[in-house]
């Protein structure tokens, strides 16, 4: 059962341009939303969380934009670079209830040409 | 963070056949999680392991496919058993943790697996 639905499938994004990656998600109890980024022959690794009492969370170019009522959240990369081109996954947990179990989205493979 | 390694990081096996991948984590955890990831696809969690208990396993994930062993609290394998072309994917232990709390979690870096 997909509980995290990601779009797009795939990017291409200039550089500097600006990079945006949606989520949406079913399961109301969920409380924890991160961003994973994967380099090809890498283990994802943790690019940016936020939980669900704030709306937004920025990290230098990160910034994850989140709509509790909508139940959707949102990847933007400022001033996208080529070393950025990677596949970028959302996912989602319910830290009460699942432990650290995520449910990831289906991943979004990001290109940004130089 | 935790710093996780696996072994090995890829190999290629003949149909019928198991391999078991191991993973190694330089603090002690007391869940690890095993995950695959088929090619050109998101992550899917195979079990969770705690130590000092059985594995337990997602929907469409049993034990005797995917034998797992958790020794102690820095280790932990998966077996891939009577393995099929299917089972090509990379296999992905993770353990939870960090500043940012328990949500947190860690990948290894991954074992390739193709199965001919």
């Amino acid at each position: 059962q997909q509980q995290v639905k990601q779009s797009p499938q795939s990017l291409i994004v200039q550089k500097g341009g600006i990079s945006i990656i949606n989520c949406a998600y079913e399961n109301t109890a969920f409380d924890y939303f991160p961003w994973y980024q994967q380099f090809p022959g890498k283990g994802p690794a943790l690019l940016i969380a936020i939980r669900p009492d704030v709306s937004e969370k920025k990290e230098g170019r990160f910034t994850i934009s989140f709509n509790k009522s909508a139940k959707q959240f949102s990847l933007h990369i400022m001033d996208s670079q080529p070393g950025d081109s990677a596949t970028y996954f959302c996912a989602a947990s319910n830290g009460e209830t699942s432990g650290s179990r995520l449910t990831f989205g289906e991943g979004t493979q990001l290109t940004v040409n130089p | 963070s935790a710093v996780i390694s696996q072994k090995p990081s890829r190999d290629i096996c003949q149909r019928g056949t198991s391999l078991t991948i191991q993973c190694q984590v330089d603090s002690q955890v007391t869940m690890m999680f095993w995950y695959r990831q088929q090619p050109g696809q998101s992550l899917t969690l195979i079990a969770t392991a705690n130590q000092g208990s059985e594995a337990t396993y997602e929907s469409g994930f049993v034990i005797d496919k995917f034998p797992i062993s958790r020794p102690n609290l820095t280790f932990s394998t998966l077996t891939v058993s009577n393995m099929s072309p299917e089972d090509s994917s990379i296999y992905l232990c993770s353990v939870p943790g960090g500043p940012g709390g328990y949500n947190e979690q860690f990948f290894g870096p991954g074992t390739r697996l193709t199965v001919l």
